[in-house]
C-alpha cells in the first residue's frame, strides 16, 4: 500500500462546476496535511493545508480532512480554465520535521 | 521577495558523467529542501537541511549523490557518476523557522543523462 494515494485521473469537469479531488493516507500518526497545484512543467505550488478533521476554506478551495477515515479531499468551487493541473496531495508523517510524502497527483481539466 | 532560485534549468550529459545542481533558498529560510520528482510521480525527498546541518538524508543515495550547504544559505546537490536512471527533475524547496510547514518550491533543473 502506497502511503498517500490519489486517483491519476485526468478528472474533467466543466467550468463553474465544484471539483472534488481526493487523497487516502495509511500513516494514522500524520499531522498535518497539504494540497500543492502543479501546472504542466511548472514546480508545485502550495494552496492550502489542514490541521484539525473538519473542513478548511480559503476562497474557492476547501479543504476536508477526516483523520478516523484518513481522508483529505480539496474542492473546487467555481472551477476555471486556469485551474486546469495537477493536484499533489502532500503529508507530514508521524515523524514529524516536515518530512512531506506526496502522493502522484490528480490531473484536473477543467472544460469550457 | 525572490523566490527559490535554481541553475541550470536544464541539462544533458552522458552517463557516467558527474553533475551538480544549485540552489539559492528563499532570504531568510533555514531550512532547505532537495526533492527528486520523475515524470507522472509526486517530489520524494532527498535531503533536508536545518541551516548548515542535513538533518534527514535517508533517502539519498550515497554511493553516487553528495550534497552541501556549507555556509547555510545555498545548496549544491551533486551526482557522479550519472546514470541513465537519474534523468528526473530536481526540485529545491525552503520553509522559514516560523512558517516551518509551508514549503516553496524552486523551478527545479531538469535532467537528461543519455
Amino acid at each position: 500500500q502506497k502511503e498517500v494515494e490519489q486517483n491519476s485521473g485526468p478528472l474533467s469537469v466543466p467550468e463553474g462546476a465544484i471539483a472534488s479531488l481526493n487523497c487516502t493516507y495509511s500513516d494514522r500518526g500524520s499531522q498535518s496535511f497539504f494540497w500543492y497545484r502543479q501546472y504542466s512543467g511548472k514546480s508545485p505550488e502550495l494552496i492550502m493545508f489542514i490541521y484539525s478533521n473538519g473542513d478548511k476554506e480559503d476562497g474557492r478551495f476547501t479543504a476536508q480532512l477526516n483523520k478516523a477515515s484518513q481522508y483529505v479531499s480539496l474542492l473546487i468551487r467555481d472551477s476555471q480554465p486556469s485551474d486546469s493541473a495537477t493536484y499533489l496531495c502532500a503529508v507530514n508523517g508521524a515523524g514529524g520535521g516536515n518530512k512531506l510524502t506526496f502522493g502522484t497527483g490528480t490531473q484536473l481539466k477543467v472544460e469550457l | 521577495e525572490a523566490g527559490v532560485v535554481q541553475s541550470p534549468r536544464y541539462k544533458i550529459i552522458e552517463k557516467k558523467q558527474p553533475v551538480a545542481f544549485w540552489c539559492n533558498p528563499i532570504s531568510g529560510h533555514n531550512t532547505l529542501y532537495w526533492y527528486l520528482q520523475n515524470l507522472g510521480q509526486g517530489p520524494e525527498l532527498l535531503i533536508r537541511y536545518e541551516n548548515e546541518e542535513a538533518v534527514d538524508d535517508s533517502q539519498l543515495p550515497k554511493d553516487r549523490f553528495s550534497a552541501e550547504r556549507l555556509k547555510g544559505v545555498d545548496s549544491t546537490l551533486k551526482i557522479q557518476p550519472a546514470e541513465l536512471g537519474d534523468s528526473a527533475v530536481y526540485l529545491c524547496a525552503s520553509s522559514s523557522r516560523d512558517r516551518a510547514v509551508e514549503q516553496f518550491f524552486g523551478p527545479g533543473t531538469r535532467l537528461t543523462v543519455l
